[in-house]
């Protein structure tokens, strides 16, 4: 079991670019949530995908926008990037309701 | 709105101590409480994971207990080892209407460093 995967791990991106983040969920999980965290913080939560619907949304502007597959894997998508945005994201997979949430390494974004 | 706490922000120990690290949250009606792990630039790593009608979970030498009525978790880390040395993050999820979709709130994590 590869756990949850993320790609890519690092990734530089100019303002006002758009950028995808992947992510594929740990084996028989259906739930992926997205985390931004900057440094020396928690991970905040921006959006949860389950049955290929945004289920929760945290608070993050709709330039954050998501997508979940058939196959369970997740995109993040954020547009218009600002300097504000550079930080670790994070996607965590759990199966079902409520249940132990299991993180990949995550993607360093760095706006310039 | 649910806040996550955790004292203290930073611990220096020798090698061979034991540990506790606190978390408290504000809002009571938790679904669930996880403890993880953090390397520097890395992704978080699970540590225990406990269910609100439970009391403790364990492993190896780590143990976590939680207290809903009073809004506190403890982790308690047993002879400290150098590659113990890691921020270590709580988080919640909140209980609503009958079940939780899992959202976590996290506290701003304690950086823990174990030296020889």
């Amino acid at each position: 079991d590869a756990g949850v995967t993320q790609s890519p791990t690092h990734l530089i991106k100019t303002r006002g670019q758009q950028v995808t983040l992947r992510c594929s969920p740990k084996s028989g999980h259906d739930t992926v949530s997205w985390y931004q965290q900057a440094l020396g913080q928690g991970p905040q939560f921006i959006f949860q995908y389950y049955e290929e619907e945004e289920r929760q949304r945290g608070n993050f502007p709709d330039r954050f926008s998501g997508h979940q597959f058939p196959n369970y894997s997740s995109e993040l998508n954020v547009n218009a990037l600002l300097l504000g945005d550079s930080a670790l994201y994070l996607c965590a997979s759990s199966r079902g309701e409520g249940t132990e949430a299991f993180f990949g390494q995550g993607t360093r974004l760095t706006v310039v | 709105k649910q806040e996550v706490t955790q004292i203290p922000a930073a611990l220096s120990v020798p090698e061979g101590e034991n540990l506790v690290l606190n978390c408290s949250f504000t809002d009571s009606a938790i679904y669930n409480l996880q403890w993880f792990r953090q390397d520097p630039g890395k992704g978080l790593t699970s540590l225990l994971f406990i269910q609100s009608s439970q009391r403790e979970q364990t492993s190896g030498r780590l143990n976590a207990s939680l207290d809903k009525s009073s809004g506190r978790s403890t982790l308690y880390i047993a002879a400290s080892q150098p590659g113990d040395s890691a921020t270590y993050l709580c988080a919640v999820a909140l209980y609503a209407g009958g079940t939780s979709y899992g959202k976590l709130t996290f506290g701003q994590g304690t950086i823990l460093t174990v030296h020889p």
